[in-house]
């Protein structure tokens, strides 16, 4: 099955500065990548996602990029803000066009603090 | 955009007994529903995947007669915790995949249950 590890557990930053959090993945056929946001006692929300036929992909401030033969996707947070402090986690998926497709697996989450 | 929603928000229960939560998809068919389970600074761990009209697929080491599944319609899933136990306690969060849908699935509020 696939497995998802994710970079740091921990991301400190100073208020304008950039945040970037990485995740490797197992299974070469995934080809669906959603980044989420988790606020303390709320639901993953989706920030951002990719699918494997392109490379990077950017919104605002939030953008993230894929390397299928490396098998890793990346996020990059700019200019950070306070409010862009949660836990942030990772996910992958081989997505069929037809039918439902595989479960999302989760990396294992980065507590990112923006500190002012 | 798809909205999924939990009930109850919150529950506290006495150890022995059974719990229900209830999951529904508000504005489209959900025929895949995900049930994941949150302890606290950890990542979601996939419990079981629901099909509409079917038995529910379980995760290794999940045990299906005391996490009972049920997905009746394409709007509603329950998830019953039976015979429930303090180290049950964790947060439960639904899942729901759009009929149509290749990619995104989306996420409920989730359910805090705490096993006195």
């Amino acid at each position: 099955g696939e497995n998802v590890e994710q970079h740091p557990s921990t991301l400190s930053v100073q208020e304008g500065d950039s945040a970037v959090i990485k995740c490797t993945y197992s299974d070469s056929a995934s080809n669906y990548f959603p980044w989420y946001k988790q606020e303390l006692g709320k639901r993953p929300q989706l920030i951002i996602d990719i699918r494997s036929n392109v490379g990077e992909k950017k919104d605002q401030r939030i953008a993230v990029t894929l390397n299928k033969t490396a098998k890793h996707f990346s996020l990059h947070i700019t200019e950070t803000q306070p409010e862009d402090s949660a836990v942030y986690f990772c996910a992958a998926r081989f997505a069929r066009v037809t039918g439902g497709g595989n479960k999302l697996t989760f990396g294992t989450g980065t507590q990112l603090k923006v500190e002012l | 955009g798809a909205v999924v929603s939990q009930h109850p928000s919150w529950v506290i229960c006495k150890s022995g007994t059974s719990v229900k939560i209830e999951c529904r998809s508000l504005d489209f068919q959900a025929t895949t529903m995900f049930w994941y389970r949150q302890f606290p600074k950890q990542s979601l761990m996939l419990m079981a995947t629901s099909n509409e009209g079917s038995k529910a697929t379980y995760e290794q080491g999940v045990e299906k007669d005391k996490f009972l599944i049920n997905h009746a319609s394409l709007t509603l899933s329950t998830l019953t915790v039976t015979s429930a136990h303090p180290e049950d306690s964790s947060f439960y969060i639904c899942s729901a995949r759009d009929r149509g849908a290749t990619y995104e699935q989306y996420f409920g509020p989730g359910t805090r249950l705490t096993v006195t």
